[in-house]
């Protein structure tokens, strides 16, 4: 069965402090790997799409890297402000989404 | 430009009743979903819209209905609330059934008692 692992499940930072999220899946054929950002009390905000082993997309202080059974969402010299859940998704040959549990993040000024 | 818009924010049902969570699109998006988010576990996709015209059910459809009614609109609803339907359901639309990232709307906040 296809499903999404993300770890770890809460990660606190202090500013500044670089680290990484990580999400391992297992899917029947991948056609795209979703990150996106999430604040308490609204929806998703989508971030990044990945679709092959070895691209990578930035966006300000977010990496985001794609291996054959993982991803990985770097966050370079992060704020307060980039305090969220941060959730991942695959999207299966069968046109299914399947979505992780989140990484929390909390960083401390 | 909304995005993808959601009504009501919150609700408050007694078991049994019934109720209509409504979702719009202003992006010209053929797929549109309904998920629900619970503690620990994830998005869950209720039904989708691959285009208009079509419903599928999708992970967990048991106790609920959908109507897309024209490209704009899909909705939801729950026939006889249940509280097992405590939840924050998410609307998302998608421009093509096949390809591309999901957009969110704001989410509704149901609670059954």
């Amino acid at each position: 069965e296809d499903q999404v692992t993300q770890s770890p499940e809460a990660l606190r930072l202090q500013e500044g402090e670089s680290s990484s999220l990580n999400c391992s899946y297992t899917v029947s054929g991948l056609r795209g790997l979703f990150w996106y950002r999430q604040d308490p009390g609204k929806g998703p905000e989508f971030l990044f799409t990945l679709y092959s082993a070895g691209e990578e997309k930035e966006k300000e202080r977010l990496k985001a890297t794609l291996t054959k059974k993982e991803s990985f969402l770097h966050i370079t010299a992060p704020k307060p402000e980039d305090s969220a859940t941060y959730l991942c998704a695959v999207l299966n040959t069968g046109n299914q989404f399947y979505f992780g549990t989140g990484t929390s993040l909390t960083v401390i000024p | 430009n909304a995005g993808v818009t959601q009504t009501p924010k919150f609700q408050v049902l007694k078991t049994g009743q019934s109720m209509t969570l409504q979702c719009a699109q202003d992006m010209n998006h053929n797929s549109m979903y309904w998920y629900r988010q619970d503690p620990g576990m994830g998005l869950r996709l209720i039904y989708y819209s691959a285009s208009e015209g079509t419903t599928d059910k999708g992970e967990v459809p048991n106790g609920y209905n959908v109507s897309r009614l024209n490209k704009r609109e899909f909705s939801l609803r729950l026939e006889s609330a249940a509280p097992s339907q405590t939840s924050v359901y998410f609307c998302a639309s998608r421009a093509l059934a096949g390809a591309g990232e999901q957009y969110f709307g704001p989410g509704t906040r149901l609670t059954v008692t």
